[in-house]
């Protein structure tokens, strides 16, 4: 199975930073990857798709990009409403994984 | 508009059978595969198995084949998760998902709300 490893784990930051967090796969996985965002008590949202474009309708200070084994998911400026727990996912092969997750917070 | 809905919370007891329902609405549903994952209390995401509902083929994660059983019903727009006996490690959130995409591209695009599954003696 492919393992995706994510950092950091969680993370606290003021509105307006910028904030990136990163998603490391066992192996290539080329460009197969999507990220999701999880508000608290909700269902997960998709966010970006194929590593690096951004599903209709969501803001375009997130972003992502990446491919091969290394990838990294960015806020350009992070908002109150951004508090998440966001989440690689791969779909290289079966069975697809999510990362552990990484949990932002506000400073 | 696309919506996926789920059937409620469940309370049971080990042993016991249980098939939760994800039904979707506003799009083709034999038109796209329907995936279910697991978040245990404060975990993550689990990718559980996928089912293509025009003829009802199955994928399983190594880590639930055996435990679970996906099923569909096209003529019904419904998808089910199913257990024979839970156990207490089954209490989790389980959410089915859509399958988006195209050819080599593929991304859980809609989200039903939950199903809580509270396995108890």
């Amino acid at each position: 199975d492919i393992q995706l490893t994510q950092s950091p784990s969680s993370l606290s930051a003021s509105v307006g930073d910028r904030v990136t967090i990163t998603c490391q796969a066992s192996q290539d996985i080329s460009n197969y990857l999507n990220w999701y965002q999880q508000k608290p008590g909700k269902a997960p949202k998709l966010l970006i798709y194929d590593a690096s474009n951004l599903e209709t309708g969501v803001p375009s200070r997130f972003s992502g990009s990446g491919s091969g084994t290394d990838f990294a998911f960015t806020i350009s400026s992070l908002q109150p409403e951004d508090i998440a727990t966001y989440y690689c996912q791969h779909y290289d092969n079966l069975p697809w994984t999510f990362g552990g997750g990484t949990k932002v917070e506000i400073k | 508009e696309v919506q996926l809905v789920q059937s409620g919370a469940e309370v049971k007891k080990p042993g016991e059978s249980l098939r939760i329902s994800c039904k979707g609405s506003g799009y083709s549903f034999t038109s796209h595969w329907i995936s279910w994952v697991r978040q245990m209390p404060g975990k993550g995401l689990e990718w559980m198995g996928r089912i293509d509902p025009s003829d009802s083929y199955t994928n399983y994660s190594p880590s639930f084949q055996g435990h679970v059983t996906i099923s569909a019903d096209k003529s019904i727009s419904t998808a089910y998760l199913q257990w024979s006996s839970l156990k207490a490690s089954d209490t989790a959130m389980y959410y089915c998902a859509r399958l988006g995409g195209g050819h080599r591209s593929s991304y859980f695009d809609y989200w039903g709300q939950g199903t809580l599954v509270t396995v108890s003696s």
